[in-house]
């Protein structure tokens, strides 16, 4: 199976400190589209951002940027400024097709905890 | 839009119990998926329906695991019987089937504790 690795299982940073969540991928394909996820403790599974695999360009979006390099297989995201709202698990995932059937794949997920 | 609807929020059954959950995803999206999340893991995909077909099953535990999508909106998925091993917390999803790779949208799930 292609995987989704999240190396990371915990972090924990102090209020506005900023900090960056690793994922890596496994890939045969030459389109896919590549996820971070956010679960706050109410559940629910909150998209946050989307890169396909065609355009590399780095981009940030708020407090949140994203560093995706196909070159290593890494779609990192960091958080700048951290909050405490920001506690939550993230999620990386990889979506591909196989057909005209999408399959969306997760990592474990980083518990992220962030410290008045 | 409203989001995806998902029932009951908490269940507790004992093993061998049989259990139910319902979703109801976001309106006119074709697709709609069943993740089961073990705590510490990411989601799994159990099931993914076309409207109401069947396009991938091929991770549900299908001796213990069943579910439909009966008029290609609403989907249940039953488990019966139930062992330790399933409590999770089960995740619905729903997606455009022209727009999946925007992402799907997920219910706030369903967490079962199996005792």
């Amino acid at each position: 199976a292609q995987k989704v690795t999240q190396a990371q299982t915990e972090i924990s940073v102090v209020e506005k400190e900023d900090v960056t969540l690793d994922c890596v991928y496994e890939t045969r394909d030459t389109t896919y589209y590549l996820f971070w996820y956010k679960q706050p403790p109410s559940g629910e599974l909150v998209f946050l951002i989307r890169r396909n695999s065609f355009d590399e360009q780095n981009e940030i979006s708020g407090r949140y940027s994203w560093n995706f390099q196909k070159s290593t297989s890494s779609f990192n995201f960091t958080i700048t400024a951290s909050q405490v709202v920001d506690s939550a698990v993230y999620f990386c995932a990889r979506m591909y097709y196989t057909g005209a059937n999408s399959k969306l794949t997760f990592g474990k997920g980083i518990t992220l905890s962030v410290r008045p | 839009e409203a989001g995806v609807a998902q029932s009951p929020r908490y269940k507790i059954i004992e093993k061998r119990q049989s259990v139910a959950f319902w979703c109801n995803p976001i309106s006119g999206h074709a697709t709609l998926y069943w993740y089961q999340q073990i705590l510490g893991q990411g989601p799994k995909l159990l099931i993914q329906f076309q409207n109401n077909g069947v396009v991938d099953d091929s991770q549900l535990p299908k001796d213990r695991f069943s579910a439909e999508r009966l008029k290609g909106v609403d989907s249940t998925l039953k488990i019966q019987p139930a062992k330790l091993e399933d409590s999770a917390v089960y995740l619905c999803a729903s997606s455009s089937r022209y727009r999946a790779n925007y992402g799907y949208t997920f219910g706030s799930g369903t967490r079962l504790t199996v005792v």
